[in-house]
């Protein structure tokens, strides 16, 4: 049980495009999705936090009209990566945390590598 | 400015031997997880320690947690090659929703 899965594990993209990752809880619904980027051999970086039906609120320094995060459902969060660059090449990862959870434990998908040329 | 600091950042040790991580976090905080991270994968949820002196054990690895010190240890015990991965501890932010991660420690096992 609490899977979560992500789509797509891995994609290369042109620098100035667009990019869409989707983020799904299969087994159970999410009051919460994060979305966090790691760099190589660095820690996770929480980006923002999203809860169904509203807005995502965003970590400081993380552009939200660069990172536009929609949660359109218990079980589906979506990033997408806009006007992507060089330097947005990462690991994107996301979890999502069970309705109801007495505490914060949070069931991570399998990641996302973007890779921008 | 919450830091979460694990210690080593680096541990390289024989199989069969014992070795123990740390995990210092600046804030108050009564949760605190640790996830293992194998490359180029994503988080595996290890252990959950929910209050001051939880002490879990799974297989060769055992976390405790003193919230009054701020400290979380994950001791490794006989270590085999199959352990090796990256391991993070997370604080659990009071009052919020967030998860903050620790720096860290890349375990290579060897023969």
């Amino acid at each position: 049980g609490a899977v979560v899965s992500q789509h797509p594990s891995r994609v290369i993209c042109k620098s100035g495009t667009s990019v869409k990752i989707e983020c799904r809880s299969l087994d159970f619904q999410a009051t919460t999705m994060f979305w966090y980027r790691q760099f190589p051999k660095q820690s996770l970086m929480l980006m923002a936090t999203s809860n169904e039906g509203s807005k995502a609120t965003y970590e400081q320094g993380v552009e939200k009209d660069k990172f536009l995060i929609n949660h359109a459902s218990l079980t589906l969060s979506t990033l997408t990566v806009t006007s992507a660059h060089p330097e947005d090449s990462s690991f994107y990862i996301c979890s999502a945390r069970m309705i109801g959870a007495r505490y914060n434990e949070q069931f991570f998908g399998p990641g996302t590598r973007l890779t921008v040329l | 400015e919450l830091k979460v600091e694990q210690n080593p950042l680096f541990l390289s040790m024989q199989e069969g031997k014992n070795y123990t991580i740390y995990c210092n976090y600046s804030t108050t905080s009564d949760r605190l997880y640790w996830y293992r991270q194998d490359p180029g994968k994503s988080l595996e949820s290890l252990f959950v320690l929910l209050s001051n002196g939880a002490v879990k054990q799974e297989g060769r690895l055992m976390a405790s947690l003193d919230t009054k010190a701020r400290l979380s240890t994950l001791h490794i015990t006989a270590a085999v090659h199959d352990l090796s991965a990256t391991y993070f501890c997370a604080v659990d932010l009071y009052n919020t929703d967030k998860l903050i991660f620790g720096t860290g420690t890349r375990l290579q096992v060897f023969p």
